[in-house]
């Protein structure tokens, strides 16, 4: 079965300044792999997906992910951060587009100016 | 094209009740997943439902069922409430099950 692993429960950086938030799956073949952010009281929002081909994936809000096959990983990254992208963010997997959405715990972000 | 739909945004209910939640997804999807959201256990898949049929199933005690209807809208039950059942309920919908988009959810607190 597959899993997620988000190491940091929670990350505090200051506004302007660079992101990246881990996340760590376990599985034996290429998995589908999704990075959403949830603010309080909402629901789930995709910032990008990767299934195939380039291992560096665009999103939105400026989001970018790297797929590394030999890490076992895809860590969401962004340049610059804004106060607005203050939220709670899950990596998520699946085996393929015929499987249910396997979530890691999240990662709280909090920005300060 | 309007998102995916869930009522009510909130629910107090009594240990021992039941209760109904409905989702409405985005016009056209026809798979409807449903999703447990609480702190100690972070998103838990509950089931899908893909043209009226139930595609897959998770971990959940058979007090919590679901259906799916013709147009799609989705309604999942939970029987003889307990404590332990107060979570945010995610629906989500997807065209090609390679993309979820997630509604706002229910919040629902036990008593």
């Amino acid at each position: 079965a597959q899993s997620v692993t988000q190491p940091d429960i929670h990350i505090t950086v200051s506004e302007g300044a660079s992101l990246e938030l881990r996340c760590n799956y376990s599985y034996g073949a290429t998995p589908y792999l999704f990075w959403y952010v949830q603010s309080p009281g909402q629901g789930l929002q995709l910032l990008l997906k990767y299934f195939s081909g380039d291992t560096l994936v665009q999103g939105i809000k400026g989001f970018e992910a790297e797929f590394k096959r030999s890490q076992s990983s895809f860590n969401l990254r962004k340049p610059s951060v804004h106060w607005s992208d203050a939220a709670e963010y899950f990596c998520a997997v699946a085996a393929s587009g015929n499987t249910p959405l396997v979530f890691g715990k999240g990662t709280r972000l909090s920005v300060i100016a | 094209k309007a998102g995916v739909t869930q009522t009510p945004r909130y629910l107090i209910k009594t240990r021992g009740q039941q209760v109904t939640l409905s989702c409405s997804p985005i016009s056209g999807h026809r798979s409807v997943s449903w999703y447990q959201q609480t702190p100690g256990q972070g998103l838990q898949f509950l089931f899908e439902y893909f043209s009226e049929t139930q595609r897959n199933k998770g971990n959940f005690p058979g007090r919590f069922s679901g259906r799916q209807f013709s147009n799609s809208r989705s309604e999942m039950n939970v029987s003889t409430l307990e404590l332990g059942d107060s979570a945010l309920y995610l629906c989500a919908s997807s065209e090609n099950r390679a993309e979820a988009f997630f509604g706002q959810g229910t919040r629902l607190t036990v008593v």
